[in-house]
C-alpha cells in the first residue's frame, strides 16, 4: 500500500516569509497529524484531525501556524510568518482510528525547513 | 506535557555488542510505543507495549514495559549496522502520544 506523502522534502526561506506544507495520508486513514521535529529532540505534536474536524491542536502557534484538512483526506500546514525557531522537520502521519485506541502511526518522509 | 526521557542520548558501539536504551517519566501512560527513525526519513513503529511488567521480543530486539507503566527499556543482543538510527519512545496519555527526547545509535562495522 502507499505511504504517507508530503512535499516538499525540503524548503528554504528567509523569516518572515510564508511556507506551505502538503499531506497526503494513508488511503481510508480517518486520522491525521502533524508533528514538529527540532533537530536532536523527539517530534511534538502540533494538530491531530479526525476525519476533516479538529481533535487537538492545543500545541499549534495559532499567531502564525494554520492547518486545515478540506474533504478529510489530504491537509496543509501554513506558517506566516515564519521565524529563525520554525526550523525543523514537519512530519505528517495518519493512523487508521484515533490515537486514543493506542494505534500505530504511520509517517511520511518529513518536509525539512530552514528559516534564514 | 508529559515528560519522556531517553538515556543515553548518543550511543556509539561496535557491531556484536549489546545495548540498552531507557525510557524513563513521572507520569502513567496507557501504552507506549518504540520507534526508530533513519536520517531523511519519518519514524518507523516497532512495538507497543500496553500491560504493566510486558516484555515483548523482536528477534534481537527486547522490550520491556515497567510494573507501573511510567518507563520502558529496548535491549539490542548482537547489534548491527542496520541497527544504526534515531530510536524514539512514545507514551500514549490521553488521545495523545507524548513523543521522547531520543536515542541516536550507532553501531560500527
Amino acid at each position: 500500500e502507499a505511504g504517507v506523502a508530503q512535499s516538499p522534502r525540503y524548503k528554504i526561506i528567509e523569516k518572515r516569509q510564508s511556507v506551505a506544507f502538503w499531506c497526503n495520508p494513508i488511503s481510508g486513514h480517518a486520522t491525521l497529524y502533524w508533528y514538529q521535529q527540532i533537530l536532536g529532540q523527539g517530534p511534538k505534536l502540533l494538530i491531530q484531525f479526525q476525519n476533516n474536524g479538529v481533535v487537538d491542536d492545543s500545541q499549534l502557534p495559532k499567531d502564525r501556524f494554520s492547518a486545515e484538512r478540506l474533504k478529510g483526506v489530504d491537509s496543509t500546514l501554513k506558517i506566516q510568518p515564519a521565524k529563525l525557531e520554525d526550523s525543523a522537520v514537519y512530519l505528517c502521519a495518519s493512523s487508521l482510528l484515533p490515537t486514543g485506541w493506542g494505534e500505530k502511526l504511520f509517517f511520511g518522509s518529513g518536509t525539512q525547513l530552514s528559516v534564514l | 506535557t508529559q515528560l519522556l526521557e531517553q538515556s543515553p542520548q548518543f550511543l556509539s558501539i561496535q557491531e556484536g555488542e549489546n545495548l540498552t536504551v531507557y525510557c524513563n517519566s513521572s507520569s502513567v501512560f496507557s501504552s507506549l510505543q518504540w520507534y526508530r527513525q533513519e536520517p531523511g526519513e519519518g519514524p518507523v513503529l516497532l512495538v507497543t507495549v500496553v500491560t504493566g511488567g510486558e516484555v515483548k521480543k523482536l528477534k534481537r530486539l527486547t522490550f520491556q514495559f515497567g510494573d507501573a507503566r511510567k518507563d520502558s527499556s529496548l535491549h539490542i543482543t548482537a547489534a548491527q549496522p542496520g541497527d544504526t538510527g534515531l530510536y524514539l519512545c512514545a507514551g500514549l496519555s490521553g488521545n495523545q502520544f507524548y513523543f521522547g527526547t531520543g536515542t541516536s545509535l550507532t553501531v560500527i562495522p
